[in-house]
């Protein structure tokens, strides 16, 4: 499986955007941009996930660099409940089981 | 009520002891996963199924073993628990991959386990 690299913390104003990079040099044609967060206390929840153009949905936007060898998850208006640790995925198209890294740690300040 | 149980939430045992700990979903999907997390690291598969007639092992499948009773029950077992077993497990659900199916997984909320 690929490997991503991401940065082991973060810190954002809340109501500010905020700017998650990945980056994922060795991704295959195949692979699939996935972004689980785990919120303090829970288990992972799914974000976004996309394959080669930038994808929007409620919670959050991916923008995949043209190359597919980084990525970007944006949180448009930071809330205090976004404090979580976020990891970004690769899959295959066959889906199947997930290799979480160490993640992103994005701390929130009032 | 919760897509994705799991029992118990907490659990001390002691080394040497045989532990089960449980997973059911109401989702309906086809593939269950299994996975422990230790302190500031990511999450580790121990062992997966893709349906009830497949288990497949994980990265750090070692000292465990998984009995999937039911599309909707996967069980991970404890053979004789050791120290460093010691983890938040976390059970986990998808369907299967396909044309229109995002293969999303969805976690239960975990099980403490800790091993004296």
């Amino acid at each position: 499986d690929a490997k991503t690299t991401q940065p082991n913390s973060m810190e954002s104003n809340e109501e500010e955007p905020v700017h998650l990079p990945c980056n994922h040099s060795t991704i295959s044609g195949t692979d699939y941009i996935h972004w689980y967060r785990q919120l303090p206390s829970q288990g992972p929840e799914y974000v976004i996930h996309g394959l080669t153009s930038n994808v929007n949905n409620r919670m959050a936007s991916l923008a995949i660099a043209e190359d597919r060898k980084s990525s970007t998850l944006i949180l448009h208006r930071a809330t205090l409940r976004d404090a979580a640790v976020y990891y970004c995925i690769l899959r295959g198209n066959q889906g199947g089981k997930l290799i979480f890294g160490q993640g992103t740690e994005l701390s929130v300040k009032p | 009520d919760a897509d994705v149980t799991q029992t118990p939430r907490n659990r001390i045992t002691k080394t040497g002891k045989r532990i089960m700990l449980e997973c059911s979903q109401t989702k309906g999907h086809d593939r269950m996963y299994w996975y422990r997390q230790d302190p500031g690291l990511g999450l580790r598969l121990i062992y997966y199924s893709f349906d009830v007639k497949d288990i497949n092992k994980g990265e750090i499948s070692d000292g465990y073993s998984v009995s999937r009773q039911a599309q909707a029950k996967f069980s991970l077992s404890l053979e004789s628990a050791i120290p460093n077993q010691t983890a938040l497990y976390f059970c986990a659900t998808s369907d299967s991959a396909g044309p229109g199916r995002t293969d999303t997984q969805y976690f239960g909320p975990g099980t403490r386990l800790t091993v004296l």
